[in-house]
């Protein structure tokens, strides 16, 4: 079964807190790529940033970091000093070996950075 | 950016009208994508291209029918609009390399509404 959970539903932080967004996947692939994605208000949806199965290495892109943990099946996001301009629903996302063609997406985190 | 533009941005048409909705992309991208997002319930796939005239289901396929008749289009038809496919429509696009898809982008989206 393939499967992208993102129990939290919607979080609010102050600004310049850090705040972390779980994702959590299930797969029996091997061979997978694990992707973030931020939709904005404006509503375009953004290509973070994608990980493949093979490379456990955390990835830091100025204020974001991403750690990717194959022993708990766990892609986790985490915004350093979060920004008004980081509220948005964020997707995590998987594809595989054996998912048919297709991605599949957790329902989605809603992030609300409080002035 | 991705190439991929989807037209028209926003649509209202009332009950029982057909309506298309193109997608089109200038990055020669095998797979192409359908998704529909409502309040609640994330993406959702409704049917999914893997070449010129190979489309597939996705997961919320009835009432919508598409047709890939060459690389860079992709068009996605409800037959008789119904006011529960009022939605944000995305398009999206994506290549594979050894059997597992790579990252997906997607278009700007369409707003549809029907009344």
């Amino acid at each position: 079964a393939q499967k992208v959970t993102q129990a939290q539903t919607e979080i609010s932080v102050v600004e310049k807190e850090d705040v972390t967004l779980d994702c959590v996947y299930e797969t029996r692939d091997t061979t997978y790529y694990l992707f973030w994605y931020k939709q904005p208000p404006s509503g375009e949806l953004v290509f973070l940033i994608r990980r493949n199965s093979f490379d456990e290495q955390n990835e830091i892109s100025g204020r974001y970091s991403w750690n990717f943990q194959k022993s708990t099946s766990s892609f986790n996001f985490t915004i350093t000093a979060s920004q008004v301009v980081d509220s948005a629903v964020y997707f995590c996302a998987l594809s595989g070996t054996n998912t048919g063609n297709q991605f599949y997406f957790g329902t989605g985190t809603s992030l609300t950075v409080i002035p | 950016d991705a190439g991929i533009t989807q037209s028209p941005r926003h649509k209202v048409t009332e009950t029982g009208t057909p309506v298309t909705l193109r997608c089109h992309q200038t990055e020669n991208h095998r797979y192409m994508y359908w998704y529909r997002q409502d309040p609640g319930h994330g993406l959702r796939l409704i049917h999914y291209s893997y070449g010129v005239k190979d489309t597939d289901k996705g997961e919320v396929s009835d009432g919508y029918s598409v047709s890939r008749s060459k690389t860079e289009d992709f068009l996605l038809t409800l037959e008789s609009a119904t006011s529960s496919q009022t939605s944000v429509y995305f398009c999206a696009i994506s290549e594979s390399r050894s059997l597992v898809l790579e990252t997906q982008y997607f278009g700007p989206g369409t707003r549809l509404l029907v009344l």
